[in-house]
């Protein structure tokens, strides 16, 4: 299967929840990075993983976290959800080696709606 | 701390015009200069990039000219369609994570 994939497209909870949000890498990418789009605003680079590690973090609270699974998957998951945090979130992966100078291949999305 | 600052904000051109979207950065750290386009319900995609010891590059319609000197970059469309009609992102990586840091996005319409 060729692409990232993202689930669910679309998901609504409560302010206080945790949401937990999935991404498949394209074939053959081993790097995984995550980005919150906020509505009319550029994508905000959240963490990145590679070999199932935090390779590096952003401006993010503890709250946001991540896995990287040994088949390159990852999970986004985002504990005690305050209405800022209703957004677009992107999935980006690359091939070893490449990250962001080379181009990531993003994911459709996930948007999440706090109430 | 916005690192990198796009204009303008939308655009309207009639098509065949060509709409440029300007880009300006502060930390001279960067060395890579992508473009992204992202359609409504999508994921941005990689549209061309340029390194810093270039000063213009073409790929089909789609032109970036940079000014290393003026820390400034832009894109042109050439002849544009209605299916360019898409919000554009210029974007620069850095730091060990290659992350990505991008502009706030410009929302070009092409009308007929």
């Amino acid at each position: 299967e060729t692409g990232v994939t993202q689930s669910p497209t679309h998901l609504i909870k409560t302010r206080g929840q945790q949401v937990t949000l999935r991404c498949s890498s394209q074939s053959g990418h081993n790097t995984v990075s995550w980005y919150q789009q906020a509505l009319g605003q550029g994508p905000q680079f959240i963490f990145q993983y590679y070999r199932e590690e935090e390779n590096g973090r952003g401006n993010f609270p503890p709250r946001f976290s991540g896995l990287q699974f040994p088949n390159y998957s990852s999970e986004l998951n985002v504990n005690a959800l305050e209405l800022d945090d209703s957004a677009l979130y992107l999935c980006a992966s690359s091939e070893p080696g490449q990250g962001a100078r080379y181009g990531y291949t993003f994911g459709s999305g996930t948007r999440l709606t706090v109430v | 701390q916005q690192q990198v600052k796009q204009s303008p904000q939308s655009l309207i051109v009639q098509k065949g015009g060509i709409p440029i979207i300007n880009c300006a950065y502060e930390n001279t750290a960067f060395d890579y200069f992508p473009w992204y386009q992202q359609f409504p319900g999508k994921g941005p995609a990689l549209l061309i990039a340029i390194r810093p010891d270039v000063s213009e590059k073409k790929e089909g319609r789609f032109t970036i000219s940079f000014n290393k000197s003026a820390k400034q970059f832009s894109l042109h469309i050439m002849d544009s369609q209605p299916g360019d009609s898409a919000t554009y992102f210029c974007a620069a990586p850095h730091g060990t994570a290659s992350k990505l840091t991008f502009g706030t996005g410009t929302r070009l319409q092409v009308t007929l």
